[in-house]
């Protein structure tokens, strides 16, 4: 089965602090991971995914197989970065369709 | 370039009432899902289609109902909708698991 887990709900930082926001999976075989973001009263868009490994936004993500993670992290948080962000994992379910699972998310707000 | 298309964006029920909500994507992809979105709660799956014809339930069926009528549209009815059914649908569209998914603007639904 195909599990992602966002441990926190909601995470404060103060502008200009780093960001680190935390994913870990579970599937049993080999995963493809996103990052999606949900502005305010917005659709989610994705963010980015490890198989591209480029940097948007000033967020990067790498894929941690060892440890099953794929944390997301900024050097230095701006207030337009607050915002829902959602972690998710494709790939095989038990009937062998692809399908996409999505953790809880974690509400990320930048203090000015 | 319409991508995912939801209808209605807002929805006022009274308890029993029934509804559908529509779906379409332009983007001829395979997989389709329905999710809600409640404060705290992140995104659940309710149900999603891995291709046309097939169907399967997410986290949280019950109260939902389904219907791929083509590659294009997925439809999710209730038939009897609870005041616990209040949330914002969102509808979304990927060419599997292992790529981005696109997703509607949403239908922000009351139950009174």
């Amino acid at each position: 089965a195909q599990r992602v887990t966002q441990p926190e709900k909601l995470l404060s930082v103060f502008k200009g602090a780093p960001v680190e926001l935390k994913c870990n999976y579970s599937y049993s075989g080999s995963p493809e991971l996103f990052w999606y973001v949900q502005y305010s009263r917005q659709r989610l868009q994705l963010l980015l995914r490890h198989i591209s490994r480029e940097s948007i936004k000033g967020f990067t993500a790498d894929l941690n197989k060892g440890e099953t993670s794929f944390h997301l992290k900024k050097p230095f948080a701006q207030e337009e970065d607050s915002a829902m962000y959602y972690c998710a994992l494709g790939g095989l379910n038990s009937g062998g369709y692809q399908k996409v699972t999505f953790g809880t998310g974690t509400k990320l707000q930048v203090i000015p | 370039n319409a991508g995912v298309t939801q209808t209605p964006k807002f929805q006022v029920l009274k308890t029993g009432q029934s509804m559908t909500l529509q779906c379409a994507q332009d983007m001829n992809h395979n997989s389709m899902y329905w999710y809600r979105q409640d404060p705290g709660m992140g995104l659940r799956l309710i149900y999603y289609s891995a291709s046309e014809g097939t169907t399967d339930k997410g986290e949280v069926p019950n109260g939902y109902n389904v219907s791929r009528l083509n590659k294009r549209e997925f439809s999710l009815r209730l038939e009897s909708a609870a005041p616990s059914q209040t949330s914002v649908y969102f509808c979304a569209s990927s060419d599997g698991g292992n790529t981005e998914a696109f997703f509607g603007q949403g239908t922000r639904l009351t139950v009174v």
